[in-house]
């Protein structure tokens, strides 16, 4: 059973453009929510994440936000740059209890 | 330079061979993980440990197995039992112990059957 979930998974935008990556979640005790991004043969690396008692948290150019009732948070870069092309992995948990991640979106920018 | 360090990058198994992953760290973590990555799928959990000596089952550690003798190193042994090793190992630690924490990853091992 995916708890959470990518439904998309590639996105392509052009360069300058917004890029809106979406996440889905079934479990309601998750409370904290990240975003990690992947080069291909490396390691995840950290973007921003968001706890449950706010509905968006902004770093530069990504801002999150989160939708309880509907069970959705989504990632939006402005603007998009061609270094910003990657797999970008939601991940959700609850109070002490491991991070479940969700199958990731390719993200592809074009000049 | 503190970080994560996964060795090798690439690694070979023979059937019905054993193999071991290296992953260590210098960022005095208490929390070590490893993870699988498959294509089209999402991180899945094989182990994790949160203190040294001890050590808990993720989601898949069917076939793998772990130690974590030292804080600092967390190796994965793949076994003759785990029957579709090919995937892309990463490693992570974490800082407070607990499992919800952010993650830091190492750049993983690509395993393949040969």
């Amino acid at each position: 059973d995916q708890q959470v979930k990518q439904n998309s998974p590639s996105l392509s935008v052009q360069e300058g453009r917004i890029s809106i990556l979406n996440c889905d979640y079934t479990n309601s005790m998750f409370d904290y929510f990240l975003w990690y991004k992947k080069y291909p043969a490396e390691g995840p690396t950290f973007l921003i994440s968001i706890s449950s008692i706010k509905d968006k948290n902004e770093d530069g150019r990504f801002t999150v936000f989160l939708n309880k009732s509907a069970k959705h948070l989504s990632l939006h870069i402005v603007p998009s740059q061609p270094g910003d092309s990657a797999v970008y992995f939601c991940a959700a948990t609850s109070n002490t209890d491991k991070l479940i991640f969700g199958t990731g979106t390719r993200l592809q920018v074009f000049p | 330079d503190g970080g994560i360090t996964q060795s090798p990058k690439y690694l070979f198994r023979k059937e019905g061979q054993n193999v071991t992953l290296s992953c260590e760290q210098n960022l005095n973590h208490d929390a070590m993980y490893w993870y699988r990555q498959d294509p089209g799928q999402g991180l899945r959990l094989i182990y994790y440990s949160q203190i040294v000596n001890d050590f808990q089952k993720g989601d898949i550690a069917e076939g793998y197995s772990v130690s974590r003798e030292k804080k600092e190193s967390f190796p994965l042994t793949v076994t003759s039992a785990q029957k579709n090793p090919t995937a892309f190992y990463l490693c992570a630690s974490s800082p407070w112990g607990t499992t919800n924490e952010k993650l830091f990853f190492g750049s993983g091992t690509q395993l393949s059957v040969l």
